[in-house]
């Protein structure tokens, strides 16, 4: 599985837009981005995934640059309850693909 | 309602002591995933698991090992090898729809004195 590399911490105004960056540069042509976020003491929560198109779903959006060597997660509008270590990983879409390796993550503070 | 049990959320051994922390899922999924947390870190990988009675190293394995007798368990035995066993413990699986994303685990709390 390709390596990621986030910022490890990042602050957000409440009701702003978050922008959580991701870079991937390794990242293969049959593996997708994939975002999870961790609220202290509790196991990730998925977000959202993608290949090469952005996504969007009810919780965030997913921008992934042409050559897909990065990504953006973006939370439109950002609550105190965002606050959380957000998670970028890649691999397969496979359900048995194998590894699936995590990383430190993002720490976003969401502040009043 | 379909989700990743584990057991106990809290767990104190002695040192020297080997103890087994539980992993069951009732969502049908073939791989199965053990990840280690310590305070102010991301997750490492301890093994994982494609398929009932296989199963492979992750990045941190030493101390640990693992069974897979049934789809729907996977439990993991922190040994008396591991030099630091002190943690939080995330059981995960893999979903094989359209998403693929991995379901975790509410995470067992280790503490080894």
């Amino acid at each position: 599985d390709a390596k990621t590399t986030q910022p490890p911490s990042m602050d957000c105004a409440e009701g702003r837009a978050a922008n959580l960056p991701c870079n991937h540069s390794t990242i293969s042509g049959n593996e997708y981005v994939y975002w999870y976020r961790q609220i202290h003491s509790q196991g990730p929560q998925y977000i959202i995934h993608g290949l090469k198109n952005n996504e969007t779903n009810e919780m965030a959006s997913l921008i992934i640059t042409e050559d897909r060597k990065s990504s953006t997660l973006i939370l439109p509008h950002a609550t105190l309850r965002d606050t959380a270590v957000y998670y970028c990983i890649v691999r397969v879409l496979a359900a048995n693909a194998g590894k699936s390796t995590f990383g430190d993550g993002t720490t976003l503070t969401v502040k009043p | 309602d379909g989700g990743i049990t584990q057991s106990p959320k809290y767990l104190f051994r002695k040192e020297g002591q080997n103890v087994t922390l539980s992993c069951e899922q009732n969502l049908n999924h073939d791989a199965m995933y053990w990840y280690r947390q310590d305070p102010g870190q991301g997750l490492r990988l301890i093994y994982y698991s494609q398929i009932v009675n296989d199963f492979q190293k992750g990045d941190i394995a030493e101390g640990y090992s693992v069974s897979r007798e049934k789809k729907e368990s996977f439990p993991l035995t922190v040994t008396s090898a591991q030099k630091n066993p002190t943690a939080f413990y995330l059981c995960a699986s893999t979903n094989g729809g359209p998403a693929g994303e991995q379901y975790f685990g509410p995470g067992t709390r280790l503490t080894v004195t």
